[in-house]
């Protein structure tokens, strides 16, 4: 399967820990988003980022939420002291080109984070 | 504010009974409109792409239809295995992101 990987599906957490989901691209793709589902509500744009790269960060909160994608290796979301409301899906999406305007973003299964 | 707004929010059909979905948007200026799939408990599978006014795409039982406002996804004789909330998202000019509607559920009954 050469689809977009994402690891754990899904993660416990208790109050204050610290969350990483990880999430592999498509082969041959670069540009990497993250966007969160809560329930009942819809997809939601996170960040935006490209190797070594953070293009757009402007739906990810300031406080405790931090991206990374390295030259090597999985991009990676990291949730620090995680409150019961980061409880959601988080997915990660792929494309070749940037926004996917000319070929589509595509997604991962997602990580469900449960905070007790 | 670009913004997209899915009716109806739930759909029953009978298996056979053709319908469709409406996605209606708001968008400073438009680089694509897209579909997806999404079953329980996956990510968002990807169905179609439109970049303007009068533009349909089709796949099996499906196809897409975009206007200036709004976009429909036509279901043509469904069948169970076409279950599933259907996403519509639209991609600005001035932006990278993806803004998503609510979807529809869709269920089918044999």
């Amino acid at each position: 399967n050469a689809g977009v990987m994402q690891n754990p599906r899904h993660l416990v957490r208790r109050r204050g820990q610290e969350a990483r989901l990880r999430c592999s691209p498509m082969k041959g793709h670069s540009h990497v988003y993250w966007y969160r589902q809560l329930p009942e509500e819809g997809l939601k744009f996170m960040v935006y980022l490209q190797k070594e790269n953070i293009i757009d960060e402007s739906g990810m909160p300031k406080e405790r939420f931090s991206a990374e994608f390295p030259k090597e290796g999985p991009s990676i979301l990291r949730i620090q002291q995680v409150v019961r409301g980061d409880s959601a899906a988080y997915f990660c999406a792929s494309s070749s080109d940037r926004g996917g305007g000319n070929q589509p973003q595509h997604f991962g299964d997602g990580t469900r984070l449960s905070i007790l | 504010e670009d913004q997209v707004t899915q009716s109806p929010e739930a759909l029953r059909l009978q298996e056979g009974e053709s319908s469709s979905l409406n996605c209606s948007y708001t968008v400073s200026g438009l680089r694509g409109l897209f579909w997806y799939r999404q079953d329980p408990g996956k990510g968002p599978e990807f169905l179609f792409t439109l970049y303007s006014a009068g533009e349909e795409k089709e796949k099996e039982r499906l196809k897409a239809t975009l206007t200036k406002k709004e976009s429909f996804l036509h279901i043509t004789a469904p069948k169970p295995e076409d279950s599933a909330t259907y996403l519509c998202a639209v991609l600005p000019y001035n932006t990278d992101k993806l803004i998503f509607g609510t979807g529809t559920r869709l269920q089918v009954f044999p």
